[in-house]
């Protein structure tokens, strides 16, 4: 399964924007790159995900390296509902290769 | 639709006790996909079917493990003879055929005393 890297955790203040980095330097050209995010006591919960362009949803931002070995969550402007753990997932798209294989995501805590 | 639904929420058992746990997909979903959690660490996958047919097992899922999905419809997630190390959330999530983005019920949390 292909990895990613990301830090641990990141700190935020309300209201700036959150910048949430990702490594996967051994994704393959049919990888999607798919952002969830779970806040306690909850599952997890799609947030966007991307192939090769930037995407932009309601909930944040996709920017992905041109070599597509990293890319970035952006949240525009954090609050403090958006305080959870957020994983970054290749997930291919053939069979058992759909599965979103989880790390130990980036904790992000968001200051009043 | 009211997204996927897993039952019980909780679940307390002693050691030794089979448990049975439900998940109710989203529907047209065709992919669904266990996934067990224990504190702190994310999610680990532990089976996946498309429609009726189990496709990959983890090697997480003992033989004391099963699951079926009659139909391709809902799903049940069996263990036999729980053991203490048991003790996690069960995570079910649903996929539609274009994998846009996968959908996961809030959980059964096991605990095994």
């Amino acid at each position: 399964d292909a990895k990613t890297t990301q830090p641990n955790s990141m700190e935020s203040n309300e209201e700036e924007p959150v910048h949430l980095p990702c490594n996967h330097s051994t994704i393959s050209g049919t990888d999607y790159i798919h952002w969830y995010r779970q806040l306690p006591s909850q599952g997890p919960e799609y947030v966007i995900h991307g192939l090769t362009s930037n995407v932009n949803n309601r909930m944040a931002s996709l920017a992905i390296a041109e070599d597509r070995k990293s890319s970035t969550l952006i949240l525009h402007r954090a609050t403090l509902r958006d305080a959870a753990v957020y994983y970054c997932i290749l997930r291919g798209y053939t069979g058992a290769n759909s599965k979103l294989t989880f790390g130990k995501g980036i904790t992000l805590s968001v200051r009043p | 639709d009211t997204g996927v639904s897993q039952d019980p929420r909780h679940k307390i058992t002693k050691r030794g006790q089979n448990v049975t746990f439900r998940c109710d997909p989203i529907s047209e979903h065709n992919r669904l996909y266990w996934y067990r959690q224990t504190l702190g660490q994310g999610p680990e996958f532990l089976t996946y079917f498309q429609n009726e047919a189990q496709l990959e097992k983890s090697r997480l899922l003992s033989d004391r493990f099963s699951a079926e999905r009659p139909k391709g419809s809902f799903s049940t997630l069996e263990i036999q003879r729980t053991e203490q190390g048991d003790s996690a959330m069960y995570l079910c999530a649903s996929s539609p055929p274009s994998l846009t983005e996968a959908f996961f019920g809030q959980g059964t949390r096991l605990t095994v005393v």
